[in-house]
């Protein structure tokens, strides 16, 4: 069965508001979660690693004032795109690791947003 | 829909030993395709893709070769290295699907000095 759940699938926004995406994990604490941002036909990106009761790790060139990434719990992680713009209209999608450093990722089924 | 089938692992090779893992993929359309890897304790990292037939992707000594007749992208590479330790990750993109990644399992390769 799935390991991780990620809500919601698909979200239509408009301009200048907040959207919250989350990742939890399913029977199992997650210590990191992992968000990705997907364009079309391109590969992942990471965006941020998400650290259980820590600050988020950004990559260099993500906004973290505009992506805001809460890991509030160990089975679940949220990303919220505040102040939405069309050009944030994407993929994302989240992973977790479960068990070793060394173990597979697991993934969310990834959420597309759209922004209008 | 599509759906993305790669070896099993875990694979333990010596150092400078050759490498294979098997993908093979089904897509309703003509999709893109990758490998990724994950280090220890790391996300993801794009490897190599590719984005037609017969095109090959290479980084880093892996290749990997779009064949649409046998719908594979293996992963080879000629000596693997203690440093090549980590799970690799076939994926593929599809825009009948919108264009949303699709992930095989995940082989995880151990190379022994």
């Amino acid at each position: 069965g799935a390991v991780v759940s990620q809500h919601p699938s698909w979200v239509i926004c408009k301009s200048g508001t907040s959207v919250k995406i989350e990742c939890r994990s399913l029977d199992f604490q997650a210590t990191t979660m992992f968000w990705y941002r997907q364009f079309p036909k391109q590969s992942l990106m990471l965006m941020a690693t998400s650290n259980e009761g820590s600050k988020a790790t950004y990559e260099q060139g993500v906004e973290k004032d505009k992506f805001l990434i809460n890991h509030a719990s160990l089975t679940l992680s949220t990303l919220t795109v505040t102040s939405a713009h069309p050009e944030d209209s994407s993929f994302y999608i989240c992973s977790v690791l479960r068990g070793a450093a060394n173990s597979p990722l697991h993934f969310g089924n990834g959420t597309r947003l759209t922004v209008t | 829909g599509d759906s993305v089938t790669q070896m099993e692992g875990p694979v333990t090779l010596s150092e400078e030993a050759f490498l294979t893992i098997n993908c093979t993929y089904t897509a309703t359309g003509y999709p893109s395709l990758f490998w990724y890897v994950q280090y220890p304790g790391e996300g993801l990292q794009l490897l190599l893709k590719a984005t037609k037939a017969d095109d090959k992707g290479s980084n880093k000594g892996f290749e990997a070769t779009y064949r649409k007749e046998t719908t594979s992208f293996h992963l080879e590479k000629g000596s693997v290295q203690v440093s090549d330790s980590a799970v690799y990750f076939c994926a593929l993109s599809d825009k009948s699907s919108g264009d949303k990644l699709t992930f095989g399992t995940g082989t995880r390769l151990a190379v022994r000095p």
